[in-house]
Formats: C-alpha cells, structure tokens, sequence
C-alpha cells in the first residue's frame, strides 16, 4: 500500500473549516484513500472515503487531486469536539480492509 | 450505534496469567477482522488478521503462541494474551470487514493493565 505523509499537528478555531492535508504520491490506480479519526481513549471512526472524485457526507468533505497524489479532508465547521488524530490512509481493493496506520496529524480545535 | 464491539473495555490480570478479548460484528457478518495494539502516544500497530476458520496471519515480529486468536464464527473473534506480562499493557483494538469491505469498522477498545 501506497505511504501517506501528514502533518504531525495543526490548530483550527471553534467555527471554523479545518482542512487536513494528505500526501500519497506513490497512490496506485486501485488504491483508495481512507481517512479515519480517533479521539482519547477510542476506537478510530471512520470519517470518509475515496478514490478519484471528491465525496462528501455528514461529516466532512475529501478533495482529491486530479493526479491523485493528495487529499484534502475538509470539517466544514470545526468543534472542539473534532479535536482528535486524524489518519489518512491508502487501501487497494485486494487488502481485504487491512488498514496501516501512520502517525496522522493531531487536530487540536481551539475556542 | 457501535456495529463492532469489543469485551471487555477494561481489564486488569496478574502477571503470568491469561486474558481473552472478544470483538464481535454486530449487525453483518464478518469475514475478516483485525486485531491492533496501541501504546501511549503512539499509532495503531496492526498484530493480526483473523479469518473466519482458518488460521490467523500475524505480522511480523507477533508472537502467535502469545496472543492466540481465534475466529471461530462470522460474527466473533477472540484475542488471549497468555501468560501476561507488565509490557504487554497496552490498548487492544479490532476492526472487521464484511460484505461492504469499502468501510471499515473498529471496536471501541480494550484497555490491559498487567500488574
């Protein structure tokens, strides 16, 4: 599977949009890009998901690059409750949902 | 609601004594789950996949005669860390895929202290 590269923290004000950045530039053509969260002491949820075009859901937004080489997660309206570590992470078909996390990126939403 | 849960959400055990964790789908049948542990500050680190009758494939560096696991029916897997130790405290996790493999669910955790 393809490795993903994320910023190690970043902040975003109550309200507003956080955008979270992911890097895959070794993505193959079959593997999607997942994106997962996990907050204190839990089991990581599963935000979205995608492969070329961009998706959206009650939850949040994925911006995929035409080339495919990055993504964007988008919480449209940051709360504190959002604040977690968030994992991007590149899954093909044939891996039957065996997801490698990295380090993601810690998302602290501030009042 | 939770669609994958897992039991206990806490556990404490003397040292050299065995535990079992249950990670059960809750509404579909899963063919294959994953068994994770996380220490403090630290990501997921995958252990295991667990196919329902077969043997479980661990990751290297796992022992299998440590944590056996066991997937007995398309809805239950079970992790035992045998004869445990201080060090294998730790956060144990599971996910499962079933029919709709494009979305992965994950248990809420199961949280090992060894004293």
């Amino acid at each position: 599977d393809a490795k993903t590269t994320q910023p190690t923290s970043m902040d975003c004000a109550e309200g507003r949009a956080a955008n979270l950045p992911c890097n895959h530039s070794t993505i193959s053509g079959n593997e999607y890009v997942y994106w997962y969260r996990q907050i204190h002491s839990q089991g990581p949820q599963y935000i979205i998901h995608g492969l070329k075009n961009n998706e959206t859901n009650e939850m949040a937004s994925l911006i995929i690059t035409e080339d495919r080489k990055s993504s964007t997660l988008i919480l449209p309206h940051a709360t504190l409750r959002d604040t977690a570590v968030y994992y991007c992470i590149a899954l093909s078909n044939n891996q039957g949902g065996k997801l490698i996390f990295g380090q993601g990126t810690e998302l602290s939403v501030k009042p | 609601g939770a669609v994958v849960s897992q039991h206990p959400s806490r556990v404490i055990c003397k040292s050299g004594t065995s535990v079992k964790i249950e990670c059960r789908s809750l509404d579909f049948q899963a063919t294959t789950m994953f068994w994770y542990r996380q220490f403090p500050k630290q990501s997921l680190m995958l252990m295991a996949t667990s196919n329902e009758g077969s043997k479980a494939t661990y990751e290297q560096g796992v022992e299998k005669d440590k944590f056996l696991i066991n997937h007995a029916s398309l809805t239950l897997s079970t992790l035992t860390v045998t004869s445990a130790h201080p060090e294998d405290s730790s956060f144990y996790i599971c996910s499962a895929s079933g029919g709709h493999w494009n979305t992965i669910y994950f248990g809420e955790g199961s949280w090992l202290t060894v004293v």
